[in-house]
């Protein structure tokens, strides 16, 4: 069974310019989490998607967004990059049915973005 | 608020021997998980290992066991005969029922293994 793929791995943007990550998640997942880990703030949650809603937030601007595909693939934007958006950021997905406390996330390798 | 501490930034243990990484946690909700994840040079987040809060015995997963320990809100990670594949940032962490897709994450030990 494949894992969780990420695309780019790495990528180099600069500073005012948009950018999209894309997640493909574990085959038969529904639910995609996104996280920003960076030395100084360490792993932070951006969002969760579960059958193409938005179901979890956590405290990013309005710049992050994402959104999930009928297929469960996923997709992050970011809008205005700053320098402070260099980062890696991950991709998880676990086959969330209902919230529960053994959701299992399985990450992907990430994307390693610098804004320059 | 939930809040996951480490307090080990770093770490060095020799090849073969047991190692515990130290991890407490902070939760008013009732329900919630905890969970080990490994973070080699890559980048990649491994899970290892995962506790319920209502679980009864201690987790263990081939050569990982999590030391549980409810009433002291601690749950430390045993590594048992340590090899040099397992050098690598080890991250605590914890979902609550109330926000089960939101893992929040302590800051990490960096665990090294000297041959």
């Amino acid at each position: 069974k494949a894992g969780v793929t990420q695309t780019p791995r790495y990528l180099i943007k600069t500073r005012g310019q948009q950018v999209t990550l894309s997640c493909s998640p574990i085959s038969g997942h529904r639910s995609v989490s996104w996280y920003q880990q960076t030395p100084g703030q360490g792993l932070q949650f951006l969002f969760e998607y579960f059958s193409e809603t938005q179901r979890n937030k956590g405290n990013f601007p309005g710049r992050f967004s994402g959104r999930q595909f009928s297929n469960s693939r996923s997709e992050m934007n970011v809008s205005t990059l700053e320098l402070g958006d260099s980062a890696l950021y991950l991709c998880a997905s676990s086959p969330t049915l209902l919230p529960g406390q053994g959701d299992i996330q399985y990450f992907g390798a990430g994307t390693r973005l610098s804004v320059l | 608020a939930q809040k996951i501490t480490q307090t080990q930034p770093g770490m060095f243990v020799q090849e073969k021997e047991a190692v515990t990484l130290d991890c407490t946690y902070d939760t008013s909700d009732p329900s919630y998980g905890l969970f080990w994840y490994k973070q080699p040079s890559s980048g990649e987040m491994i899970f290892l290992i995962y506790q319920g809060s209502y679980d009864q015995q201690n987790a263990t997963e081939g050569r990982y066991s999590l030391n549980f320990q409810k009433a002291r809100k601690s749950a430390n990670l045993v590594i048992s005969a340590s090899q040099l594949g397992d050098s690598a940032m080890y991250f605590c962490a914890m979902t609550q029922v109330s926000s089960a897709s939101k893992i929040i994450f302590g800051s990490g030990t960096r665990l090294s293994i000297r041959p």
